[in-house]
């Protein structure tokens, strides 16, 4: 199984802030990465898929990027409606398993 | 536009038998491609994936609840559902139904919370 791992697990960060997460693969998986935000009380939200592609309707401040084992979602400018968790999921092999997810919060 | 809505109890008892129905809505769950997945999450973790499977039957699921669960498929229903037995405390959580397609998820369901208590 090819598990998956999120760094830092929370981070604070103030608006306008340029926000940085990362998600390690424990074996290549290529391109095959996807990224999730999930707000308190709410299902995730597809945000990123293979890597580096917007799902429609994401805001273009919002990018990924990596390949192989190292992946990094990247928020140029963090927004009020930004501050949730984050979940990075591999794609390349069934389990589809999960990271453990950051947390973004308000400074 | 495609919807998932989960339904069940949201209590069970200890060692009693969970089951979960997904009703999707919008589209066909014998969609060429789509799987159809359980996640849940436990309260204050993360994600936890639980099994998937095709509308013709074929299953998959997480080695470490294999033994406990049961995915399967109602497609003249357009529906699936999930089962776990021998629940524990530990199975409190809010379980998830999501499309899944190439392996991500997406559209998911609200979610529907199930305590495990006496």
């Amino acid at each position: 199984d090819i598990q998956m791992t999120q760094s830092p697990s929370s981070l604070s960060a103030s608006v306008g802030d340029r926000v940085t997460i990362t998600c390690r693969a424990s074996q290549n998986i290529n391109n095959n990465l996807i990224w999730y935000q999930q707000k308190p009380g709410k299902a995730p939200k597809l945000l990123i898929y293979a890597a580096s592609n917007l799902q429609s309707g994401v805001p273009s401040r919002f990018s990924g990027s990596g390949s192989g084992t190292d992946f990094t979602l990247t928020i140029s400018s963090l927004q009020p409606d930004d501050f949730a968790t984050y979940y990075c999921q591999q794609s390349y092999s069934t389990p589809p398993f999960f990271g453990g997810g950051t947390k973004v919060e308000i400074k | 536009q495609l919807q998932l809505q989960e339904s069940g109890p949201g209590l069970v008892k200890p060692s009693e038998t969970l089951s979960l129905t997904c009703v999707v809505s919008g589209g066909s769950i014998s969609s060429s491609g789509d799987y159809w997945g359980w996640i849940r999450q436990s309260p204050g973790k993360g994600l936890e994936w639980i099994a998937s499977i095709y509308y013709s039957g074929r299953t998959y699921y997480n080695s470490s609840l294999k033994r406990r669960v049961t995915i399967s498929v109602d497609t003249s229903k357009n529906q699936f559902s999930l089962r776990l037995s021998s629940m524990t405390a530990a199975d409190t959580a809010v379980y998830y139904c999501a499309r899944l397609k190439i392996l991500h998820f997406d559209p998911w369901g609200q979610g529907t919370l199930v305590t495990v208590s006496s």
